[in-house]
This record gives C-alpha cells, sequence and structure tokens, in this order.
C-alpha cells in the first residue's frame, strides 16, 4: 500500500540554525499538509499545499516557516530560525482531493530537538 | 471555532475488555469525523471515518456513530487485544467552515494488558 515517507526521522538543531524537514507524499495526491505535535499536546494544523501554492495556514506558521515542493515528488518544511519552542513532532500527510470525502494520510513524523 | 474534545487518558485494560473512548466535538458546518491511531513508534493511521449524521465507521473491530443531537463520535470496541495498545486520536474536517484542515483531539493512550 502507497505510504507518505518522512526524513529524517530525528532531526536535532541548534537554536538560530535553518531546518529542513522533508516529505514524499502518495504519487496521486494533490493535497499537502504539515501538522506538529509538540509533547504531550493536541496535533496542530500547520499549513496545506495544493496546485503549487498554500490553501491554508495557521496562526502558527508564521514568516519563520516556508513550504516548498521543489520537484514532483518532495514537500518540505523549512524553518528558517529555529527557537526552542520549535521542538515538536512534524507529521507530513497528502490526500487525493478535498477532507470531506477523503482523508489525510499521514507519514510517521520527524521529531525536531532544538537544543 | 470547531474544536475536538476527547476522553482523557491513560486507559488500561485487560485483554477481552470492551472499550470506550469518547469524543464530542464543536463544528460551524457539517464535519467528517474521523479516528486515527498511533502505534508506538509510528504515524497517524486512519482507522474509520463517517461523513454525515448517523454514519456508523467500522474497522479492525472497532465503531464508531456520528451522532449530530449529541455531537458525539465514541470509538467502540467489544474485545481488545494486546495489539490495540496504541494511541487514538479523534479528528475532524469541516471544508465548509475551515477549508481542508483536520482539527484533532488531545489523544487517548491505551495500554491492554494479557
Amino acid at each position: 500500500e502507497p505510504e507518505v515517507t518522512q526524513t529524517p526521522s530525528h532531526q536535532v538543531t541548534q537554536m538560530g540554525q535553518e531546518v529542513i524537514l522533508r516529505c514524499v507524499p502518495i504519487s496521486n495526491h494533490l493535497y499537502f499538509y504539515w501538522y506538529r505535535q509538540i509533547l504531550g499536546q493536541k496535533v496542530e494544523f500547520l499549513v496545506s499545499f495544493y496546485n503549487n501554492e498554500i490553501s491554508e495556514k495557521s496562526e502558527i506558521f508564521d514568516d519563520q516557516f516556508s513550504v516548498e515542493r521543489p520537484d514532483g515528488s518532495n514537500f518540505t518544511l523549512k524553518i528558517r530560525s529555529t527557537k526552542l519552542e520549535d521542538s515538536a513532532m512534524y507529521f507530513c500527510a497528502s490526500s487525493v482531493g478535498t477532507v470531506l470525502n477523503q482523508p489525510q494520510h499521514f507519514g510517521d513524523g520527524t521529531r525536531l530537538s532544538i537544543l | 471555532g470547531d474544536s475536538v474534545t476527547q476522553m482523557e487518558g491513560p486507559v488500561t485494560l485487560s485483554e477481552e475488555a470492551f472499550l470506550t473512548i469518547n469524543c464530542t466535538y464543536t463544528a460551524t458546518g457539517y464535519p467528517s469525523l474521523f479516528w486515527y491511531v498511533q502505534y508506538p513508534g509510528e504515524g497517524l493511521q486512519l482507522l474509520l471515518k463517517a461523513t454525515k449524521a448517523d454514519d456508523k465507521g467500522s474497522n479492525k473491530g472497532f465503531e464508531a456513530t456520528y451522532r449530530k443531537e449529541t455531537t458525539s463520535f465514541h470509538l467502540e470496541k467489544g474485545s481488545v487485544q494486546v495489539s490495540d495498545s496504541a494511541v487514538y486520536f479523534c479528528a475532524l474536517s469541516d471544508p465548509g467552515a475551515t477549508g481542508n484542515q483536520f482539527y484533532f483531539g488531545t489523544g487517548t493512550s491505551l495500554t491492554v494488558i494479557p
């Protein structure tokens, strides 16, 4: 069964450094998402992406965050200057169409630790 | 705004016990409802879904019924197994009001002991 893959599984970065989290969505999917889960808290929506542009973003997704689909398969989340509070599990997801009819398929996540 | 409230954990049950994990929601439109499961060290996997009132989602012995009158989507299983030990997340999407993002509950950790 096709799946969403995320790399790396664990990323450790110094505060203030840039970090790029990578995702390969399911190949025939059109919508892509990033969520994060701070330890012990809810899974929170960050951003959705469709047709090569951001379709929706949350308040968390400020100017330090950006997303990109650099080629036909990868979907990346960049944090420009990391802060301690960016430490979390980051999940990528993809779906065929709008969520009402098609569920989102999630990757295994990247655990980001900011030192 | 939209939100999901989920039963606090952790929950510990003996094998073959009956499971209920409560989930209630608030939505401005007509949401679809989902249960996701996260096994240790893995990502979120869709367990079941319901897209309209009175729909029942079911998978792997788990069931949940979309109850609009009580705004609930409680997860049940008649006889749990050790392999069901995981964290369970209730989620909703409400495209009419909020676009295509999901709203998740806090997750309920289930441990099943032999």
